[in-house]
C-alpha cells in the first residue's frame, strides 16, 4: 500500500496527558499537511510542511501543538497537556510540487481526551 | 477570507438515479481549484473530481460531473446512476492557485448521501 499512513488509528487519553501522532506521506510526496475534524464539520487546516520545513501554522495551532518533519520524511504532531476540546479526527495529507497538486490523505487519527 | 458553503446537510438517492450536491464558496481570486471529495463511514477521504477556475468546460469522471458557474460561485456535483458505494459524506473544497494560503484546503461542512435500494 502506498497510500498516506497514519499511526496510532485511535488514541484515548486523560485529560493533561501529552500525545503524538504519526504520519508517513506517499513517497516521494514533499509537501505534508495536517488537519483537524471535528464531529458534523468538514477538515480545518493546521500545518503545513514542504519538505522538512514548516512554513506555514494556522490560528487553530495553540502553543500546546508541535509538529515536525525531520528529514523531510514521516510527521509528527504532538498535543501538550490535551483539553476535552482537543477530541478530533487528525487527518494527516501529502502532495507532489506540479501544476495542478493533489492532496491525498490519510485515514486519520481519532483522538478522544476524557 | 474563503469560505465554503454546503447548504445540504443530508441528502437521498435511490439506486441507479441522479443526485445533484450543491456548494457555492466566497473568494475574491480569480485562479483557483476546486474539488468534491468523498469520505466514506470509517474510511479515508479521497478525491472525487477537481475543476480549475480558468477552465470553462466542466470536469467529469465516470458518473461523477460538476456545474461550475463561476460568476455566480457555484460548484455543484452530480452523480449519476448512483449505486450503494457512493454513500458517504462529500465535502466542497476551496484551494487558491496561487500566493497566501495556496497550499491548505478550505472545505465546507459536508453532505451526507444516503443511498436507498
Amino acid at each position: 500500500d502506498t497510500g498516506v499512513s497514519q499511526n496510532p488509528r485511535h488514541k484515548i487519553t486523560k485529560r493533561g496527558q501529552n500525545v503524538t501522532f504519526r504520519c508517513d506521506p506517499i513517497s516521494e510526496h514533499n509537501r505534508l499537511y495536517w488537519y483537524r475534524q471535528t464531529l458534523g464539520q468538514g477538515p480545518e487546516f493546521l500545518t503545513y510542511f514542504q519538505n522538512e520545513a514548516q512554513l506555514e501554522k494556522s490560528r487553530l495551532l495553540s502553543d500546546r501543538f508541535s509538529a515536525e518533519r525531520p528529514k523531510g520524511s514521516f510527521s509528527t504532531l504532538e498535543i501538550q497537556r490535551t483539553e476535552q476540546g482537543d477530541s478530533a479526527m487528525y487527518l494527516c495529507a501529502s502532495s507532489f510540487r506540479t501544476d495542478q497538486e493533489t492532496q491525498y490523505f490519510g485515514p486519520g487519527t481519532r483522538l478522544l481526551v476524557l | 477570507a474563503q469560505t465554503v458553503t454546503q447548504s445540504q446537510p443530508e441528502m437521498s438517492v435511490q439506486e441507479a438515479e441522479t443526485v445533484t450536491l450543491s456548494c457555492t464558496y466566497d473568494t475574491s481570486e480569480s485562479d483557483y481549484y476546486l474539488f468534491w471529495y468523498k469520505q466514506p463511514p470509517s474510511r479515508q477521504m479521497i478525491l472525487v473530481i477537481r475543476q480549475e477556475a480558468y477552465k470553462q468546460q466542466n470536469a467529469t469522471e465516470n458518473r461523477f460531473s460538476v456545474n461550475f458557474q463561476k460568476a455566480a460561485k457555484s460548484f455543484s456535483l452530480k452523480i449519476s446512476d448512483s449505486q450503494l458505494g457512493d454513500a458517504a459524506m462529500y465535502f466542497c473544497a476551496y484551494r487558491p492557485y496561487s500566493g497566501a494560503g495556496s497550499y491548505q484546503l478550505t472545505f465546507g461542512k459536508g453532505t451526507k448521501l444516503s443511498v436507498i435500494p
